[in-house]
């Protein structure tokens, strides 16, 4: 089975840090993908890669960055968090053409 | 820009009974997906359709996808307890600055006995 494991289940922050989350996947998959999942607006792409040290802007990629030095690690990157990030952030990897495979999720919280 | 819509966004109902949730999208897309999600969970693959017509079941649900209508429909047959979670579909978009999918804002479905 493929394993999208993020590397916290919850995380408190506060406003201004710089705040990594991490996505690492266990298939050699090319593709992945950062997701921020809000009440009453679904899930949102933030930024996607299909390639080491490649990646592409999603539908709102403002005030994140994202980092892809190895195939399997995925990282996240809120440069200066503020509250308006307070969200749950959904990792996924996938083959071309293939269905994206969840991770848990992280439930960050920006205080 | 593609867009995807499903309706309704919350149903309750009861075991035993049948029902749709559709799903459209507004550009062309050559792939469909549909996702589980139980609360505090992560999404977990149902369906992918590739191909108008596409048809796939999978023990009480199944999965239709018309490219031509942009309408893809997951049908419960028989419902039971435990199909109870949010349904989200998803629509494969390409090019425009990045590939990825754009998800439906999930129909939270609750079936009660």
């Amino acid at each position: 089975d493929v394993k999208v494991t993020q590397s916290s289940r919850y995380l408190v922050k506060r406003t201004g840090e710089k705040v990594f989350l991490e996505c690492v996947q266990d298939m050699d998959h090319e593709n992945m993908f950062w997701y921020r999942q809000d009440p009453g607006l679904g899930l949102r792409l933030i930024y996607f890669s299909y390639d080491v040290k490649m990646k592409e802007k999603g539908d709102i990629p403002e005030g994140y960055s994202v980092s892809r030095e190895k195939k399997e690690r995925f990282s996240l990157i809120l440069e200066s968090a503020s509250t308006n990030q307070t969200s749950m952030y959904l990792c996924a990897s996938s083959l071309w053409g293939g269905p994206q495979h969840f991770g848990d999720g992280t439930r960050l919280s920006i205080l | 820009e593609l867009k995807v819509e499903q309706n309704p966004l919350f149903l309750s109902m009861q075991e035993g009974k049948n029902y749709t949730i559709y799903c459209n999208y507004s550009t062309t897309s050559d792939r469909l997906y549909w996702y589980r999600q139980d609360p505090g969970k992560s999404l977990e693959s149902l369906f992918v359709l590739l191909s108008n017509g596409a048809v796939k079941q999978e023990g009480r649900l199944m999965a239709s996808l018309d490219t031509k209508a942009r309408l893809s429909t997951l049908h419960i047959t028989a419902a039971v307890h435990d199909l109870s979670a949010t349904y989200f579909c998803a629509a494969y978009r390409t090019g425009g600055g990045a590939d990825g999918l754009t998800f439906g804002k999930g129909t939270h479905l609750i079936i009660q006995p």
